[in-house]
């Protein structure tokens, strides 16, 4: 089973500063993808940056952008130029791109513990 | 497209008494996840259909726990005998499988939240 590591409970950053989340996971498989998702206070999660593991690059998003680092299994997401409505928690994502029987153990995501985000101004 | 919603948003209920939360997915989105959440932690997996179909189911889905997705649309989530530990936040999210089995980003909907007294 994949298992997703957030070591970092909290964290802070002053605004337009820059701050890194970590996320570290275990898997036996080659083939997956990678998540940042972001949830507010009392909101909805959205997804902050998508990162697919085949793919050397890292991926960037606007002012965010991730270090994938396979070998080390460490996939931790850099926000730069910080904002207010940057805070909120921050969840590192697995899901498999695993094609099993059934479709069983494909798409459902494995979640970290989450890493809150405060924002000074 | 209004986005994934669910209802009630709140809900509080005594123990033993049976709950039933409603999800509604995007449009033409043919996967639908339910994932709980409790206080402080990540969303945990707890069961997914495509289309009416029901996939999977994690082992966190008791026997008090039943989801359906009636002609592929919404789905329920219905918690028969709620206790104690039941109180969390559930989490509906939906995406599109591609053709060749790829699928798209899951988006989630604002979630319902369980007390249970």
């Amino acid at each position: 089973a994949q298992t997703v590591t957030q070591s970092q409970p909290e964290m802070s950053v002053q605004e337009a500063e820059t701050v890194t989340l970590s996320c570290t996971y275990d898997t036996s498989e080659s083939d997956y993808y990678l998540f940042w998702y972001k949830q507010p206070p009392s909101r909805q999660m959205i997804l902050v940056i998508r990162q697919e593991a085949y793919k050397q690059q890292n991926a960037t998003e606007n002012r965010f952008s991730v270090n994938f680092q396979k070998a080390a299994k460490s996939f931790s997401l850099k926000i730069s130029d910080s904002q207010l409505g940057d805070a909120a928690m921050y969840f590192c994502a697995y899901r498999s791109r695993s094609l099993g029987a059934g479709g069983t153990s494909y798409g459902k995501l494995t979640f970290g513990q989450g890493t809150i985000l405060t924002v000074h101004p | 497209d209004t986005g994934v919603s669910q209802n009630p948003r709140h809900k509080i209920t005594k123990r033993g008494q049976n709950v039933t939360f409603r999800c509604d997915p995007i449009s033409e989105h043919n996967r639908l996840y339910w994932y709980r959440q409790t206080l402080g932690q990540g969303p945990e997996f707890l069961t997914y259909f495509q289309n009416e179909a029901q996939l999977e189911k994690s082992r966190l889905l008791s026997d008090r726990f039943s989801a359906e997705r009636p002609k592929g649309s919404f789905s329920t989530l219905e918690i028969q005998r709620t206790e104690q530990g039941d109180s969390a936040m559930y989490l509906c999210a939906s995406s599109y499988r591609l053709a060749g089995g790829g699928e798209e980003t899951q988006y989630f909907g604002p979630g319902t939240r369980l007390l249970v007294l």
